[in-house]
C-alpha cells in the first residue's frame, strides 16, 4: 500500500542555521502532497503542498519539491528560527482522498 | 471564518467504559475525517464521512465507528475503551469531493486517556 517514510528525529540546529526534513514516499498512483506542522498541545497546520511533479511548494520560509523520479518532497528552510521549534509531517493524499503521514520529525531551535 | 473545533479537548475514561467525541467542520465543508495519533503508530486513518455516508475506513476495530449529521458536524464513538486507545484523536474538515489535491483542516484535537 502507500506509505510515506520520513528522516528520524529529533532534528537540533541552532537559530539561523539550514534545515532539511527528508522525506519520500511510494503511491500506485500519482499523489498530491503536503507538509503539516504540529506545535505542542496543537493540531495539525498545513504549511504546504504540491499536487503533480515539479511543483513547488511554499511557505513561511519553507519549500519542498515534487520529485517524481526519486518520489521526495524533502522540506527546506534556508534560516530556521526559534519559533520554527515543532513537530513536521509529510502526507500524501491519492485517490480515495485519505492522509497518508510519514512518522513526523521533531525539531528543535536553540538561539 | 471559524475553524474546526472539536470537543471536549480532554476526557479520562475508564477501561470499558464508552466514549464519544464531537467535531464541527469548517462553514461549507462536507468532508470529515478522523485521525488517532499515537506515539507509538504515529498518525493513523480511522474514517471519512461525506455528506452523512461513510466513504472511506481505516484498519480499526468495530468498536470504533463515527457517524455525519445533516449539517456536517460528526462524532465519533469508542466502545469497550481499552488502555491503547489512549491517544490524541484528531478531525479533519475538508470542501469535499475526492479531489486528490484538497487540503484537510485540522482541529486542535481530543485528547483521550483511558485508566
Amino acid at each position: 500500500g502507500d506509505s510515506v517514510t520520513q528522516m528520524e528525529g529529533p532534528v537540533t540546529l541552532s537559530e539561523e542555521a539550514f534545515l532539511t526534513i527528508n522525506c519520500t514516499y511510494t503511491a500506485t498512483g500519482y499523489p498530491s502532497l503536503f507538509w503539516y506542522v504540529q506545535y505542542p498541545g496543537e493540531g495539525l497546520q498545513l504549511l504546504l503542498k504540491a499536487t503533480k511533479a515539479d511543483d513547488k511548494g511554499s511557505n513561511k520560509g519553507f519549500e519542498a519539491t515534487y520529485r517524481k523520479e526519486t518520489t521526495s518532497f524533502h522540506l527546506e528552510k534556508g534560516s530556521v528560527q526559534v519559533s520554527d521549534s515543532a513537530v513536521y509531517f509529510c502526507a500524501s493524499k491519492g485517490e480515495g482522498g485519505k492522509l497518508i503521514f510519514g512518522q513526523g520529525t521533531e525539531l528543535s531551535v536553540k538561539p | 471564518k471559524a475553524g474546526v473545533t472539536q470537543t471536549p479537548r480532554y476526557l479520562i475514561k475508564t477501561r470499558g467504559q464508552q466514549v464519544t467525541l464531537s467535531c464541527s467542520p469548517i462553514s461549507g465543508h462536507r468532508s470529515v475525517s478522523w485521525y488517532q495519533q499515537t506515539p507509538g503508530q504515529g498518525l493513523q486513518f480511522l474514517f471519512e464521512y461525506f455528506s452523512e455516508t461513510q466513504r472511506n475506513k481505516g484498519n480499526f476495530p468495530g468498536r470504533f465507528s463515527g457517524r455525519q449529521f445533516s449539517n456536517s458536524r460528526s462524532e465519533m464513538n469508542v466502545s469497550t475503551l481499552e488502555l491503547g486507545d489512549s491517544a490524541l484523536y484528531l478531525c479533519a474538515s475538508s470542501p469535499g469531493g475526492t479531489a486528490m489535491n484538497t487540503e484537510a483542516f485540522f482541529g486542535q484535537g481530543t485528547r483521550l486517556t483511558v485508566v
